[in-house]
């Protein structure tokens, strides 16, 4: 089944614990990004990624980091969490740019406290 | 200044009926692409529809159109005989030249019985 998987789906830390939160897509698929909701505020871009090695500022890129060493992983990095970075947080993937639709994955919700 | 707009938080539409939901958006790039997402209570990310700039022809996909109107820059989802499992958070957004993804912050659409 084609499919955006994260994990973990909800996470609860501390302030200043590195964390990771995993993504990966199983369609070959080259464009990945990272996305949080906030309520009233809708979604923001993170960061994205065009290609293995190639990654790019979203709108809301301080604070994390992304990696794509693989075509299929996008992992999300959070060096220092902060209670601001508390949000829920999609990862989705596309084949190209242009038309090609987004597919999302479940989404994490996360706390930092 | 926000690059996608959607001027309703919030909308009751009973059930059958025709409904219409706003998106407005600014862009100096010739090229982009607009999109609407559906996200139920369940949280997920749906793709309803798409509408490439270049496109001479309104986009639709069953139930949902867009109104594309190009020089007054709006793309309006319109969803035809309404139905209780439409009642979600819609999204519009916009894809650009540098394939950063701007999203809307969302019109909550209540369907009443």
């Amino acid at each position: 089944e084609a499919q955006v998987t994260q994990n973990p789906r909800y996470l609860i830390t501390v302030t200043g614990k590195k964390l990771t939160v995993t993504c990966s897509q199983n369609m070959n698929h080259e464009y990945m990004s990272w996305y949080r909701q906030d309520p009233g505020l809708g979604l923001r871009q993170i960061y994205y990624s065009m290609n293995v090695e190639v990654t790019d500022k979203g709108d809301v890129p301080e604070g994390y980091k992304v990696s794509r060493k693989e075509k299929r992983n996008f992992p999300l990095i959070l060096e220092s969490p902060s209670p601001n970075q508390t949000s829920l947080y999609f990862c989705a993937s596309s084949f190209s740019t242009g038309a090609d639709t987004q597919y999302f994955g479940p989404g994490t919700r996360l706390t930092v406290l | 200044a926000q690059k996608i707009t959607q001027t309703q938080p919030g909308m009751f539409v009973q059930e059958k009926e025709a409904v219409t939901l706003d998106c407005t958006y600014d862009t100096s790039d010739p090229s982009y692409g607009l999109f609407w997402y559906k996200q139920p209570s369940s949280g997920e990310m749906i793709f309803l529809i798409y509408q490439g700039s270049y496109d001479q022809q309104n986009a639709t996909e069953g139930r949902y159109s867009l109104n594309f109107q190009k020089a007054r820059k709006s793309a309006n989802l319109v969803i035809s005989a309404s139905q209780l499992g439409d009642s979600a958070m819609y999204f519009c957004a916009m894809r650009e030249w540098d394939d950063k993804i701007i999203f809307g912050k969302g019109t909550r659409l209540h369907i009443l019985p």
